[in-house]
């Protein structure tokens, strides 16, 4: 199930199941969108990237869907195994130039076996 | 390839005093560097953008004169934090960038400021 913590809401699967983490983002004129991993005192370690003029991109046992209509990015894995948990950050690199990056909330998947 | 670190990885500090994080690139070059901090179970807030060979720009909100940062090389940017307070008790974290899409996140460094 899902649920809001003080800071970072939960996302709890059991092995085995798809898990998928949403985003919502707030610039439309982002062009294009990543999705990292940053497992507990550890940098953010990059997962898979989609451009602005796609709305699907699939990796290995990862997907991101990207709906510009209501700038909503999602992550999809398949098959999730416990090496999957961590806290998963998607972002955006709006306008302006220089490759800036703005994260979102983040979302922590707790996969229980 | 692409990889990126980060010195120290942790540190305290006494309140007051000033503390000096390396990011460096060490595989390739990095045009622009990024800084972020992230307070626990909070996400990654940018700080400032660091360009080789001229003033970095900050987020608002970032006092300039209390977080230094240098990049003197295409390989180096350092950020300064000056008389630390508790309340810059943070994860401190760099990314470079080695093409318009690649960006590349350091291990972080965690500054415990007593």
């Amino acid at each position: 199930g899902e649920s809001v913590g003080l800071h970072l809401p939960t996302l709890s699967v059991q092995e085995g199941d798809n898990s998928i983490i949403n985003c919502a983002y707030s610039n439309s004129a982002s062009d294009y969108f990543i999705w990292y991993k940053q497992e507990s005192g550890k940098g953010p370690q990059f997962i898979i990237d989609i451009r602005s003029n796609m709305d699907k991109r699939q990796g290995q046992r990862v997907t991101v869907l990207l709906n510009k209509t209501v700038k909503h990015l999602s992550l999809q894995i398949a098959a999730t195994q416990p090496g999957d948990s961590a806290v998963y950050f998607c972002a955006e690199r709006g306008s302006g130039g220089y490759n800036k990056l703005i994260f979102g909330a983040g979302t922590r998947l707790a996969v229980h076996p | 390839g692409a990889v990126v670190s980060q010195h120290p990885s942790w540190v305290i500090c006494k309140s007051g005093t000033s503390v000096k994080i390396e990011c460096r690139s060490l595989d390739f070059q990095a045009t622009t560097m990024f800084w972020y901090r992230q307070f626990p179970k909070q996400s990654l807030m940018l700080m400032a953008t660091s360009n080789e060979g001229s003033k970095a720009t900050y987020e608002q909100g970032v006092e300039k004169d209390k977080f230094l940062i240098n990049h003197a090389s295409l390989t180096l940017s350092t950020l300064t934090v000056t008389s630390a307070h508790p309340e810059d008790s943070s994860f401190y974290i760099c990314s470079a960038t080695r093409s318009y899409n690649e960006q590349f996140f350091g291990p972080g460094t965690r500054l415990t400021v007593l």
